[in-house]
């Protein structure tokens, strides 16, 4: 059984540069989440897609900030003009959609560097 | 609103101790949903245990075992026997009826010394 795959595990870019991540979910889960974590805090949501519907954003997620999941598939977290205040790990987590005790799944994250 | 608070922020234990990991959660919903993960030094979250709100039935799995008590909103984790595997940062989660979305606490690094 595959796990959720991020990519790229690791980003450094300069401020101001627009950086894009990729996330593959576990193939059977139609629910993909992102969430953001800073050095020795919990995760924090960003946004949630069941399907390729966007269903819920955190108040987080400014203008700056944009997620796809086009086909229902991969979904992609688009920074742009990026900020000090960027850097963190960017975790994807997927579930499937029986029942509500459905554990959301992480994968390893993409860690961003905002030189 | 809704918030956890793990208020350990780190812990030390001698490999076979047991050892109890604390968190309280606030809610005003009625129906929410309880998870603990952790997350070794290699940094991937891995699901450990879950509960629903209505199901105060406390349980074992294997090492693992977790006390949820509703009237004082705490959903405790205890790994017996710990071993130097165990070393890593664990986090309780809530997530509301109402969302998809789940609210951490802020972890607790547990290391387990051999």
């Amino acid at each position: 059984d595959t796990g959720v795959s991020q990519d790229p595990r690791h980003k450094i870019t300069k401020r101001g540069q627009n950086v894009t991540f990729r996330c593959d979910p576990i193939s059977e889960h139609n629910r993909l989440y992102w969430y953001r974590q800073t050095l020795g805090q919990g995760p924090e949501f960003l946004t949630y897609f069941q399907n390729e519907a966007q269903l819920e954003k955190s108040r987080l997620l400014s203008d700056r900030f944009s997620a796809e999941r086009p086909k229902g598939s991969f979904s992609t977290l688009e920074i742009q003009r990026t900020e000090q205040g960027d850097s963190a790990m960017y975790l994807c987590a997927s579930s499937n959609a029986s029942g509500n005790l459905q554990p959301q799944h992480f994968g390893d994250g993409t860690r961003l560097s905002i030189l | 609103a809704q918030k956890v608070t793990q208020a350990q922020t780190e812990i030390s234990v001698v490999e076979k101790e047991d050892v109890t990991l604390d968190c309280v959660y606030e809610t005003r919903d009625t129906t929410y949903y309880l998870f603990w993960y952790k997350q070794p030094p290699s940094g991937e979250l891995v699901f450990l245990i879950r509960r629903n709100s209505f199901d105060e039935q406390n349980e074992i799995s294997g090492r693992y075992s977790w006390n949820f008590q509703k009237s004082t909103s705490s959903f405790n984790f205890t790994i017996t026997a710990s071993q130097v595997v165990d070393s890593a940062v664990y986090f309780c989660a809530l997530r509301m009826d109402s969302s998809y979305k789940l609210i951490f606490g802020s972890g607790t690094r547990l290391l387990v010394r051999p």
